[in-house]
């Protein structure tokens, strides 16, 4: 696709549910970011994923929180158990590999738990 | 581990003005990379600028520039000829050179609202 697309663009859900969120990452890109924006925050990183390497996971806050990648493809982040505290907007950028190689962003997903 | 700190959580300036956000980071690598990104109520990130901390000269683009200060870890940006179209959330990021695995995390700053008065 022409950008980076993530679905859904909305999504609530009640307390304690499992959620899958989706990121189609612009065709050649081996670098996919999820990051985390709490309203009126910055982006908190989450996990970064390079190619067929073994993913960066620094940035999950507990182990509810998984995402997986086949090879450079789409991304699936999955959230279990969710907690009020996870509403958030979830966005995902993807970009070619080198350092100053621009991350392109989707529009990300606004999950409300409630 | 790297930062970025945005001292500024909002700022405002007349339309046709200039403005200046602050951006300031923390890292021990010499060679890295640092951008501007503009989010507006859409929610789409779009990158304004990017410096590579190699260059000495200033990046510019249109009305935006930078003002890159290595010594000091500064990373400025500033907007002439203010435009409503400006207003938005401005993030300032970093990301490492070197290759390695996790290394080409780009870190944020936790972003400045900037509204543009008319």
């Amino acid at each position: 696709g022409a950008g980076v697309s993530q679905s859904p663009s909305n999504k609530v859900t009640e307390k304690g549910k499992d959620v899958e969120l989706r990121c189609d990452p612009i065709s050649g890109h081996t670098a996919l970011y999820w990051y985390r924006q709490r309203l009126g925050q910055g982006l908190e990183f989450l996990i970064y994923f390079q190619g067929n390497s073994a993913p960066d996971k620094s940035g999950l806050p507990s182990d509810r929180f998984s995402a997986e990648r086949t090879g450079e493809s789409v991304s699936t982040l999955t959230i279990q158990r969710t907690q009020q505290e996870d509403s958030a907007v979830y966005l995902c950028a993807s970009s070619l590999w080198g350092g100053n190689t621009e991350a392109f962003f989707g529009q990300g997903t606004r999950l409300t738990v409630v | 581990a790297q930062t970025v700190t945005q001292s500024q959580p909002e700022m405002s300036v007349q339309e046709a003005e200039t403005v200046t956000l602050s951006c300031t980071y923390d890292t021990s690598e010499s060679d890295y990379y640092l951008f501007w990104y503009k989010q507006p109520p859409s929610r789409q990130m779009i990158l304004v600028i990017r410096q590579e901390a190699y260059k000495q000269q200033n990046a510019t683009e249109n009305r935006f520039s930078v003002n890159f200060q290595k010594a000091a870890k500064s990373f400025s940006l500033k907007i002439s000829d203010s435009q409503l179209g400006d207003a938005a959330m401005y993030f300032c990021a970093y990301r490492p050179q070197y290759l390695l695995q996790g290394a080409q995390k780009l870190v944020f700053g936790q972003g400045t609202r900037l509204t543009i008065n008319p």
